[in-house]
């Protein structure tokens, strides 16, 4: 079966300080990931998503990057932490074709200082 | 580009009783909608999902419907428990692959059930 794994938890970084999340999932092949941000109490913003390797397309303008090194590995870089990048990192996977559903990662909790 | 609204954005009521959140979409090409459950804390999990080739599914006490005309869905929870206390978010897509089929998300409906 498929898994999707996100690390860390929890990460508290001062600001100007860089940031790397990554996320990973095994039992697929060439999936679609994506990287969203939840606010608190907020619904999902989707900040990035890639279906391959090196295919990276962003849906907001902001202070983060991601990359695909391999198929299955999406992480998500800041070389200077905002403020307002406080909040819930969220990883997805869904399968490569067609509209297939959503699987999230537990999520990385980030607070700026 | 697509637009979900979903409402309530809260829901308070007895165990026992049914809770239904609903949802509308502006594109007429939406062809997948599924729902997610968000505990406190959490990651949402996938709950039930409908494509626009059937009208209602149901699993259990969850129930999804879907009036393409209307271009609406719902979510209906029979016999509430304490347990489905969460955040409940809709999500449409309309395509195959790329941006296209990229979820667009409600903001939410946070769902109390009390005891």
């Amino acid at each position: 079966s498929q898994t999707i794994h996100q690390w860390p938890a929890t990460l508290v970084q001062p600001v100007g300080s860089p940031l790397s999340l990554e996320c990973t999932v095994e039992g697929t092949s060439n999936p679609n990931l994506y990287w969203y941000r939840q606010a608190a109490g907020r619904g999902l913003q989707l900040l990035f998503y890639s279906v391959g390797i090196g295919q990276i397309s962003s849906e907001v303008p902001q202070n983060l990057s991601a990359s695909r090194p391999q198929d299955r590995q999406f992480i998500l870089s800041s070389k200077k932490l905002l403020l307002s990048d406080s909040g819930f990192y969220l990883c997805a996977w869904s399968e490569g074709q067609g509209n297939q559903p959503q699987h999230f990662g537990d999520g990385t909790r980030l607070s700026i200082l | 580009g697509e637009n979900v609204e979903q409402h309530p954005s809260t829901l308070s009521v007895q165990e026992g009783d049914s809770a239904v959140i609903k949802c509308t979409y502006s594109d007429s090409a939406s062809n997948y909608f599924p729902w997610y459950k968000q505990e406190l804390g959490k990651r949402p999990q996938l709950i039930i999902d409908i494509r626009s080739n059937v009208g209602e599914k149901k699993d259990q006490r969850i129930a999804v419907t879907l009036n393409k005309t209307a271009k609406h869905f719902s979510l209906h929870i029979t016999e509430t428990q304490p347990e489905d206390s969460a955040v409940y978010f809709c999500a449409a897509s309309r395509g195959y692959g790329g941006s296209q089929g990229n979820l667009i998300f409600g903001k939410g409906t946070k769902l109390s059930v009390k005891p």
